[in-house]
């Protein structure tokens, strides 16, 4: 069965500091998809950055980028410069072909402190 | 492009009612997935419709819910009496008709089962 998990039920960061996000999955497949999707407040599902699993290049999208190491099935999110808006829970996300559902962690809680 | 609309917002019902969630997907988008995220838990895949069809309904529980995506109009998320164990965020999220690995979300239903 394919498994998302997080083990960081929160994490805080300092304004302007960086932060990683751990997130590791389980699954028999070669060919998928990862995401980190953020959840303000308001609880809208906002996508932040994706991964097709046979790129090896990580994903970059301004200050968050991924390291994905397929190998050992991981998929860490870093914000760089972190802002107060970045504050929110974070979840990661996985899907086996573009028809399928998505797979959510548990998701973490990021805290950022001025 | 409006993104994906859901209604209500917010529905409040009593026990033993019928709750009705509503989901218009993007324009051009005609696959139409349904999540539920239970209280500080993070999302579970329900449904997943394209027009008229039903394609993957492994998350359903296997009575009192179902789902439609009509030829024309939104798709329907229908709760049959309610308990309160069904107070929950109801996500709607659509990928296009040419699939591509991204879903994108709705801003959710929140139902309260009193």
């Amino acid at each position: 069965a394919q498994t998302v998990t997080q083990s960081q039920p929160e994490m805080s960061v300092q304004e302007a500091e960086t932060v990683t996000l751990s997130c590791t999955y389980d699954t028999s497949e070669s060919d998928y998809y990862l995401f980190w999707y953020k959840q303000p407040p308001s609880r809208q599902m906002i996508l932040v950055i994706r991964q097709e699993a046979y790129k090896q290049q990580n994903a970059t999208e301004n200050r968050f980028s991924v390291n994905f190491q397929k190998a050992a099935k991981s998929f860490s999110l870093k914000i760089s410069d972190s802002q107060l808006g970045d504050a929110a829970m974070y979840f990661c996300a996985y899907r086996i072909s573009r028809a399928d559902k998505l797979i959510f962690g548990t998701g973490t809680r990021l805290q950022v402190f001025p | 492009n409006a993104g994906v609309m859901q209604n209500p917002r917010h529905l409040v019902r009593r026990r033993g009612q019928e709750a009705r969630l509503r989901c218009s997907p993007m324009k051009g988008h005609s696959h139409v997935y349904w999540y539920r995220q239970l209280p500080e838990e993070g999302l579970k895949f329900m449904v997943y419709l394209q027009k008229e069809n039903i394609i993957d309904e492994s998350g359903m529980p296997k009575e009192r819910f179902s789902a439609e995506f009509p030829k024309e109009g939104p798709s329907i998320l229908r709760i049959q009496q309610v308990v309160r164990g069904d107070s929950a965020a109801y996500f709607c999220a659509s990928s296009p008709r040419t699939l591509q690995e991204t879903q994108y979300f709705g801003p959710g239903t929140r139902l309260l089962v009193l």
